[in-house]
């Protein structure tokens, strides 16, 4: 597995403003991805963080909305923009490693407030 | 603090006895399947994995039964302790390397000591 970290582990934001969210690992990894938590309910991926290229993003979620970026094999951001109450969740980053292609193992997650 | 899975169907059981937690996967092609347990606060931690190709799999004290005909996994905790209350949820995907995960809806259990 890989150890992963996020910072801020929480946080508190007005609407209209943006956060930016850090990702970090402590080994070189493939694959990298965002998730959503919203207050009970389960994960749904907003995108995939591609190395070098342009984050693939699922349905229902924008770039210009959550800008994505990877710099590098360990490390990745996710802004969450312009923000408003219902943007309030968990959100979550994971990986794959290079020995471990299918399974994604997360981090410890983003605890967002928009107030 | 924040709690995770707050309106999310409830296994309750006795510490000791054997758990278990079903869920119905959506897409017949998907070929490999993760629980994943996650405790308040915290992300989701890895238990156990299956591929489709296999029907069942053993790990320590968690068992993992497929049943690709209904598309049903299950999970299976013996001697539950307090330490397992938490949320699970069942994870699938389709193809090999680096593909996306779909989540199911999770499962509180709660454990009593």
């Amino acid at each position: 597995s890989a150890v992963i970290s996020q910072k801020p582990s929480r946080d508190i934001c007005q609407r209209g403003t943006s956060l930016t969210i850090q990702c970090q690992v402590d080994s070189q990894v493939t694959m990298m991805f965002w998730y959503r938590q919203q207050p009970g309910q389960s994960l749904t991926l907003i995108a995939t963080a591609n190395q070098g290229s342009e984050a693939t993003y699922e349905s229902g979620f924008v770039i210009d909305k959550f800008p994505i970026s990877r710099p590098n094999l360990t490390f990745s951001t996710l802004t969450v923009s312009n923000m408003s109450p219902e943007d309030s969740s968990i959100y979550l980053c994971s990986v794959n490693t290079r020995t471990s292609t299918d399974t994604q193992y997360f981090g410890p997650g983003t605890r967002l407030t928009v107030l | 603090g924040e709690s995770v899975g707050l309106h999310l169907p409830t296994l309750s059981v006795q510490e000791g006895d054997n758990s278990i937690i079903n869920c119905a996967y959506s897409n017949s092609a998907s070929d490999y399947f993760i629980w994943y347990k996650q405790e308040s606060g915290k992300g989701p931690q890895f238990i156990i994995d299956i591929r489709s190709n296999m029907d069942k799999r053993q790990g320590q004290r968690v068992t993992v039964l497929l049943n690709k005909t209904v598309k049903h996994l299950s999970l299976q905790i013996a001697a539950t302790q307090p330490g397992d209350s938490a949320v699970y949820f069942c994870a699938e995907s389709f193809g090999t390397g680096f593909q996306k995960l779909v989540f199911g809806t999770g499962t509180r259990l709660l454990v009593s000591p």
